[in-house]
């Protein structure tokens, strides 16, 4: 069975700490997403990567950086966490030949103190 | 700018009757369309989909019709159950591109 697993399912952090949020996929996808969702907002992409040590800006990526050293894992980076940036942040990955469907992890809910 | 929008924030309906989310969306480069459908604290799960080619495709229960013209995308559910009962997001993609994901619709089903 297709697995996307996100490391914490919640997370409290204080504002100005700097936050990781890891993602890992055991099906040899070679793109990878951070999502972020809010209410009334739906789901805004950060962050994706193709391949290895690629990485491309989505549509709010102010505040985030990734890291993509592995095909199977992809990190979410929050330099200085604010109270903006409480929200549910959702992985997701998908072949890159057909790129005909996203598979998620379970998010971890993130509060920013 | 929301390039794909549900405009119905919630819905809710009768256990056996039929459901009906509504999505719109302004970019006609789309030529791929889902449905995604999460439950609290979990990720969202594919649904069904849609190539732009086609105008209706079924699954089960599931039906998404598209139209064109109108840049308009629909889910049926035949029956709705009460574990139909979640948030359900449209989305859309441009060939090698990124999705594109609405806002959802919560929807209720009612024993």
């Amino acid at each position: 069975d297709v697995k996307v697993t996100q490391s914490s399912r919640y997370l409290v952090k204080r504002t100005g700490e700097k936050v990781f949020l890891e993602c890992v996929q055991d099906m040899d996808h070679e793109n990878m997403f951070w999502y972020r969702q809010d209410p009334g907002l739906g789901l805004r992409l950060i962050y994706f990567s193709y391949d290895v040590k690629m990485k491309e800006k989505g549509d709010i990526p102010e505040g985030y950086s990734v890291s993509r050293e592995k095909k199977e894992r992809f990190s979410l980076i929050l330099e200085s966490a604010s109270t903006n940036q409480t929200s549910m942040y959702l992985c997701a990955s998908s072949l890159r030949v057909t790129n005909e469907k996203l598979f998620f992890g379970s998010g971890t809910q993130l509060s920013v103190l | 700018d929301q390039q794909v929008k549900q405009n119905s924030p919630s819905l809710s309906v009768q256990e056996g009757r039929i459901s009906i989310l509504n999505c719109d969306y302004t970019n006609s480069m789309f030529d791929y369309f889902l449905w995604y459908k999460k439950y609290p604290a979990e990720g969202p799960t594919f649904l069904i989909s849609i190539s732009s080619i086609k105008d209706k495709n079924e699954d089960g229960r599931f039906t998404v019709f598209l139209n064109k013209s109108a840049k308009h995308l629909s889910l049926h559910i035949v029956p709705s159950q009460p574990g139909d009962s979640a948030v359900y997001f449209c989305a859309a993609r441009i060939t090698g591109n990124q999705f594109y994901f609405g806002t959802g619709t919560s929807l209720t089903v009612i024993p």
